[in-house]
């Protein structure tokens, strides 16, 4: 089945301790990218990599960070998160910039 | 900067009631604008993608259509399952891979 793995579903923390959100896609996918949704902002994209080792920034980049390494993994990493960074967040793959989003089903993060 | 506008915020339906979505959207040299559904608590699943204007794409009770500056979703006879947030977005030209999304619209379906 095609889908996009996202992990953990729900986590919570403190603020500073680093952590990372793992982003998994099975469809042999060029383009990865990670969303945060937030009520009343939408979804905003924070980093997009159009193939291995290709990454670049969205709309909102400041505190997290990005690698590719592999075509199929994309994981998003807050080094230190703050409590600002609480909000739902969404990997997504596609085959090029003009298909449509695979979408994971979402991390849930609170920090306190 | 692409911009993206959708309208009304939220919209309650009578089951059967038929009605319309739109999405308006700013952008420099569209390549694409995709229509998705989300559930609450799931991420957003794929309905449609129009390339140009005066193309329409439709799926079950759903119609999109799209022009040179608004999509619409025109949802026919509508039933409480269709109960969802709906969103659009917008994938421009000049080089860049970024997708701008609408803020969504929240339908409610009331049997």
């Amino acid at each position: 089945e095609a889908q996009v793995t996202q992990n953990p579903r729900y986590l919570i923390t403190v603020t500073g301790k680093k952590l990372t959100v793992t982003c998994s896609q099975n469809m042999n996918h060029e383009y990865m990218s990670w969303y945060r949704q937030d009520p009343g902002l939408g979804l905003r994209q924070i980093y997009y990599s159009m193939n291995v080792e290709v990454t670049d920034k969205g709309d909102v980049p400041e505190g997290y960070k990005v690698s590719r390494k592999e075509k199929r993994n994309f994981p998003l990493i807050l080094e230190s998160p703050s409590p600002n960074q609480t909000s739902l967040y969404f990997c997504a793959s596609s085959r090029d910039r003009v298909s449509p989003l695979h979408f994971g089903n979402g991390t849930r993060l609170t920090v306190t | 900067e692409d911009q993206v506008t959708q309208s009304p915020e939220a919209l309650r339906l009578q089951e059967g009631e038929s009605s319309s979505l739109n999405c308006s959207y700013t952008v420099s040299g569209l390549r694409g604008l995709f229509w998705y559904r989300q559930d609450p608590g799931k991420g957003p699943e794929f309905l449609f993608t129009l390339y140009s204007a005066g193309e329409e794409k439709e799926k079950e009770r759903l119609k999109a259509t799209l022009t040179k500056k608004e999509s619409f979703l025109h949802i026919t006879a509508p039933k409480p399952e269709d109960s969802a947030t709906y969103l659009c977005a917008v994938s421009s030209g000049a080089g860049s891979y970024q997708l701008t999304f609408g803020k969504g619209t929240k339908l409610s379906v009331i049997p």
